[in-house]
């Protein structure tokens, strides 16, 4: 059981720049969401997906843009990357759809640098 | 949404109790007490919730004032292990933009001594 997987670990991109950040998780979860961490700060959510098939926006949704593929997999794009977009991404996944207490599971996180 | 007040930072000594505070004040009868923890260069971890009651499990325990305007986040044995940033997190239980999400603040740094 892998939990919730991440990929690339690291990325740097030139501004301008486009690329995807992957999330996937085996947990058979509905719920998936996509957190930034900029250093010193709490996270902030971006988009989630309650269950398969939706998506809405979340505290910073502004130049990217999401795609839940199916029940396992949740995709970041950044379509025209700047720097104010360098930051620790995260992936989250929980049970039951957002409105329960359900606990959220987190992985390692995509550490990105836009230069 | 209400918010948390925790202390920037705690020091505690390995195998010794640490309890974390956290002040709510403006909390609403519908909002969880939750308590996530971020261990260095990792993803948030999930350490416990609680609504009313004192809530126990293999990790920490859970100690929510009568009032409910404030909690406090138990380990009872500090490991170094233990040394991470701790989040309280109030989550409303759902419905509208809310939705039950998570909103971080800036946490409380545990340290731990040898």
């Amino acid at each position: 059981n892998a939990g919730v997987t991440q990929t690339p670990k690291f990325q740097v991109l030139k501004t301008g720049q486009s690329m995807t950040l992957q999330c996937a998780q085996d947990m058979n979860h509905n719920s998936m969401y996509w957190y930034r961490q900029d250093p010193g700060m709490g996270l902030r959510l971006i988009y989630y997906s309650a269950s398969e098939g939706t998506t809405d926006k979340g505290e910073v949704p502004n130049g990217y843009n999401v795609s839940r593929l199916n029940k396992r997999e949740f995709s970041l794009r950044l379509e025209s990357a700047a720097p104010s977009q360098t930051s620790v991404y995260f992936c989250a996944s929980s049970e039951a759809p957002a409105a329960n207490q359900s606990p959220q599971y987190f992985g390692p996180g995509t550490r990105l640098t836009v230069l | 949404d209400a918010k948390t007040t925790q202390p920037n930072s705690m020091e505690s000594n390995e195998e010794e109790p640490v309890h974390l505070p956290c002040n709510h004040s403006t909390i609403s009868g519908t909002d969880y007490i939750h308590w996530y923890r971020q261990l260095p260069s990792q993803g948030p971890e999930y350490v416990i919730h609680g609504l009313t009651s004192n809530v126990n499990n293999r990790m920490a325990s859970l100690a929510i004032a009568e009032d409910r305007k404030s909690s406090t986040l138990i380990l009872h044995r500090a490991t170094l292990r233990d040394a991470a940033v701790y989040y309280c997190i109030l989550r409303d239980v759902g419905g509208g933009t809310s939705y039950g999400k998570l909103t971080f603040g800036q946490g409380t740094i545990l340290t731990v001594h040898p």
